[in-house]
């Protein structure tokens, strides 16, 4: 499979633990996003990367969540001290710099985040 | 501000029928890009189809087309004879010039259930 793969799919965690979710770009892909999702809304837009340099931040992105994209290659979101309304799906996405294909950003599963 | 309106929430279509997605978007960017992703039960947005806002002909993408109005500021997506599998919900996004990467806005959805 050469798509974004996202893991875990699923987490259930207590409210004010700490959670981590992976992506793992398209390989020759050197932009990465997140984007947060909850019920009934359309992707809204976190974090942006362009190899290893996280170059936007979006307001939604409190102090409790921080990106990374150490080697320009896959990227974590880790989100601490959980709180209900960070319920959401994470998605991860990536597209190429290349102007020829840099119009499709492809996206992956989703990690689906429930805070209990 | 940059807005995607979807104004369907819901819509039903029979089986090898032709259906239209209504989405309109409002900038006040000359040079945008306006995207269709399909996401079905599982989660991931799948990408459809991609118009620049200077390009001169619709976009189209096997079964889907895009039916582009720069003056009326809207991009339907007509998707020709339907398929169960065509089941999902139907997201149109944005892409604003700045940097130029694909900080995607995107509208509410519409879940689009085809019928046999």
């Amino acid at each position: 499979d050469t798509g974004v793969s996202q893991d875990p799919r699923h987490k259930i965690t207590k409210r004010g633990q700490n959670v981590t979710f992976r992506c793992d770009p398209i390989s020759e892909h050197n932009r990465l996003y997140w984007y947060r999702q909850t019920l009934g809304q359309g992707p809204e837009f976190l974090t942006y990367f362009q190899n290893e340099a996280q170059l936007e931040k979006s307001r939604l992105l409190s102090d409790r969540f921080s990106a990374e994209r150490p080697k320009g290659s896959f990227s974590t979101l880790e989100i601490q001290r959980t709180e209900q309304g960070d319920s959401a799906m994470y998605l991860c996405a990536s597209s190429s710099i290349d102007s020829n294909s840099g119009n499709t950003i492809y996206f992956g599963e989703g990690s689906w985040l429930t805070v209990v | 501000a940059q807005k995607i309106t979807q104004t369907q929430p819901g819509m039903f279509v029979q089986e090898k029928e032709a259906v239209t997605l209504d989405c309109t978007y409002d900038t006040s960017d000359q040079s945008y890009g306006l995207f269709w992703y399909k996401q079905p039960s599982s989660g991931e947005m799948i990408f459809l189809i991609y118009q620049g806002s200077y390009d001169e002909q619709n976009a189209t993408e096997g079964r889907y087309s895009l039916n582009f109005q720069k003056a009326r500021k809207s991009a339907n997506l007509v998707i020709s004879a339907s398929q169960l599998g065509d089941s999902a919900m139907y997201f149109c996004a944005m892409r604003r010039p700045i940097g130029g990467y694909n900080k995607l806005i995107f509208g509410a959805g519409t879940r689009l259930a085809v019928h046999p």
